[in-house]
């Protein structure tokens, strides 16, 4: 069955860095679109990230755009999230999620997530 | 802010219909399909609801959702305890090139 585990989550001081990794498995991995969406604590979903199958567009939410890049590795089944710059606003559950191709944007599974903790 | 609105919470008692809107713009809900997601408190969020109407296999059929122009809306008829959890629809944004999600909606089985 589809399983995605994500890894990575940390406490980062201001200003750190991080990477974020979601390894995949049980379906066609570089057939499918990844997402990066994150839930801060109390709140709700947010969109953070998406890359296309092959990894030739990708897209970034205005809160992260020239802090965060998504990135995949289809040899390996995982996609990525570099997080630098961090802020106490980024402190969110991180998942990510798979968009099969032709879903229309929609995010089909899930990650159970990882916590990503900077304080204020 | 959320790009999409919904309303706060909602409720209804077993065997009740509820209905979930979701307000858009021309840039999302009107150029996009819509999909709406069930998230149990502390779980994963779950799709239920794709390309404005579609149902993912082992969803159940109380589960039904519509569009019309700038406006989608999820209804859950048969109303039933495990239903208790927060909705949220979403969809991509043309304009701003992104997934917007709405705030979510706190669905209560009284």
């Amino acid at each position: 069955q589809v399983q995605l585990v994500e890894s990575g989550g940390d406490v980062v001081q201001p200003g750190g860095s991080l990477r974020l990794s979601c390894a995949a498995s049980g379906f066609s991995f570089s057939n499918d679109a990844m997402h990066w969406v994150r839930q801060a604590p109390g709140k709700g979903l947010e969109w953070v990230a998406f890359i296309w199958y092959d990894g030739s567009e990708r897209h970034h939410a205005d809160s992260v755009r020239g802090r965060f890049t998504i990135s995949r590795d289809n040899s390996k089944n995982m996609v990525f999230l570099h997080m630098n710059s961090l802020r106490a606003e980024d402190t969110a559950l991180y998942y990510c999620a798979r968009d099969p191709s032709g879903s229309g944007w929609a995010l089909e599974s899930w990650g159970q997530g990882t916590l990503v903790t900077v304080p204020s | 802010q959320s790009v999409l609105t919904q309303p706060p919470s909602a409720s209804g008692t077993p065997g009740q219909r509820v209905t979930i809107s979701c307000s858009g713009g021309s840039s999302n809900i009107g150029s996009t399909t819509v999909n709406w997601y069930q998230q149990v408190p502390a779980t994963a969020p779950h799709l239920v609801i794709f390309k404005d109407n579609q149902r993912p296999s082992g969803v159940p059929g109380r589960f039904s959702a519509s569009k019309s122009g700038t406006s989608a809306s999820l209804a859950i008829s048969g109303l039933q305890s495990e239903d208790e959890a927060t909705y949220y629809c979403a969809t991509w944004d043309v304009s701003l090139n992104e997934v917007v999600f709405g705030g979510g909606t706190k669905l209560t089985v009284l």
